[in-house]
């Protein structure tokens, strides 16, 4: 396993239109995140799921974006009716969860969003 | 909710020490300290990790104070290729609540020849 992947790497679309971005997680890892990251800040946690179940979602995150992981590997992101504040870097981490052993978590190269 | 500050920036020369205090007066009992790194155009890469006393890896080391209200990341003889964002995370690991999550602005660290 060559870590976490992330597809695209980069999306342009237009304003209005749906976007969705896959993450594959390093296999044996049972958390995976999506964070976003904008120009000169750092990422900013968007949701987790621990296998198949979304645990925590960000209050940032507005009901035009779901997230999936329908059988506790993969994921998806969607974005409905994309907005060009919502261009930006959509970044996936996975871990592998450890209880109190804090946050080890292995990121993915990201997808590149380019709202015009 | 556990919230860390960090320098915005730092400069250093290569073959020099350079340290990184992250201030984090919450900090609960249960919370480990955690540092990443980020490249340009890459996600973040896991550096070090703590709870308390000094950790070692072959990449850097972490203090941390017996009141474990700071912590120092040390990065040894540093190299061009050490320049990138330093993030200082705070957080129990249980995964339940986002303030472990919370990446913060980092330290920009610049390393000259």
């Amino acid at each position: 396993d060559t870590g976490v992947s992330q597809n695209p790497r980069h999306k342009i679309t237009k304003r209005g239109q749906n976007v969705t971005f896959r993450c594959d997680p390093i296999s044996e890892h049972n958390r995976l995140y999506w964070y976003r990251q904008t120009l000169g800040q750092g990422p900013e946690f968007l949701t987790y799921f621990q296998n198949e179940a979304q645990l925590e979602k960000s209050r940032l995150l507005s009901d035009r974006f779901s997230a999936e992981r329908p059988k506790g590997s993969f994921s998806t992101l969607e974005i409905q009716r994309t907005e060009q504040g919502d261009s930006a870097m959509y970044l996936c981490a996975s871990s592998l969860g450890r209880g109190l052993a804090g946050y080890e978590q292995y990121f993915g190269p990201g997808t590149r969003l380019t709202v015009t | 909710l556990a919230k860390t500050t960090q320098p915005i920036s730092m400069d250093s020369y290569e073959g020099q020490e350079v340290n990184i205090t992250c201030s984090h007066n919450n900090i609960a009992t249960n919370d480990y300290i955690t540092w990443y790194q980020q490249f340009p155009s890459q996600g973040p890469r896991f550096i070090i990790q703590g709870y308390k006393t000094k950790v070692t890896n072959e990449v850097a080391s972490l203090f941390i104070p017996a009141d474990r209200k700071s912590s120092t990341l040390s990065l040894p003889r540093v190299s061009l290729s050490d320049t990138a964002v330093y993030y200082c995370l705070v957080g129990d690991g249980s995964g339940g609540g986002a303030d472990g999550l919370t990446f913060g602005k980092g330290t920009h660290l610049i390393i000259q020849p």
